[in-house]
């Protein structure tokens, strides 16, 4: 069964504080892509990878950037750690282009 | 820059009710693909359409893509309280966006029992 996993569920920070989300999948996908949720806006991207070491930027990447160093391993990186980045974060991975996307369960990140 | 829009944002519907949320794209799509989220979960594939005009059905769900595919519904014949959450459709980016999937934001259902 395929599956993707991110290193928290939940995650209480303080302003200013490094963040690192870990996110992990086990299919062999090429892509793996980072979101948050906010209610009311949706998924909005944050920075995607198309193979390992690469990374491209999303629609909203201040604040924020990512590694890619093994195939399996994504991870988001909030380099100081702001309130307006309380969110819930998801990870997902897929094989091709624009195809079906496999979520993780998500880290729902509190920064106070 | 290309959008990907759903209405209604919520509905709310009484149990044995039908629901059905719309999607329309700014470009035309190669495919659209459609994802379930439970409350409290993460977005889950439900199908994918690719051929113009194409209509596929699962159990009590029916999926829809237009003729010009630009748009595409999702109709829930008779809700249960299983089918509460939210639906998102989605397209593959074109230009700068190539690869990825632009997500609608969503039409959230409640159904009251």
């Amino acid at each position: 069964d395929v599956k993707v996993t991110q290193s928290s569920r939940y995650l209480v920070k303080r302003t200013g504080e490094k963040v690192f989300l870990e996110c992990v999948q086990d299919m062999d996908h090429e892509n793996m892509f980072w979101y948050r949720q906010d209610p009311g806006l949706g998924l909005r991207l944050i920075y995607f990878s198309y193979d390992v070491k690469m990374k491209e930027k999303g629609d909203i990447p201040e604040g924020y950037s990512v590694s890619r160093e093994k195939k399996e391993r994504f991870s988001l990186i909030l380099e100081s750690a702001s309130t307006n980045q309380t969110s819930m974060y998801l990870c997902a991975s897929s094989q091709g282009l624009a195809g079906e996307q496999f979520f993780g369960p998500g880290t729902r990140l509190t920064v106070l | 820059g290309q959008q990907v829009m759903q209405i209604p944002q919520y509905q709310h519907v009484q149990e044995g009710e039908d629901f059905t949320t719309y999607c329309n794209s700014s470009t035309t799509l190669s495919n659209i693909q459609w994802y379930k989220q439970r409350p409290g979960g993460h977005p889950v594939f439900l199908i994918q359409l690719v051929k113009s005009g194409e209509v596929k059905k699962q159990k009590r769900l029916t999926f829809q893509f237009g003729e010009a595919k630009k748009n595409s519904s999702l109709h829930i014949t008779a809700t249960q309280t299983t089918d509460v959450g939210t639906y998102f459709c989605a397209g593959p980016g074109t230009g700068g966006s190539q690869g990825n999937l632009i997500f609608g934001k969503g039409t959230k259902l409640s159904v009251k029992p």
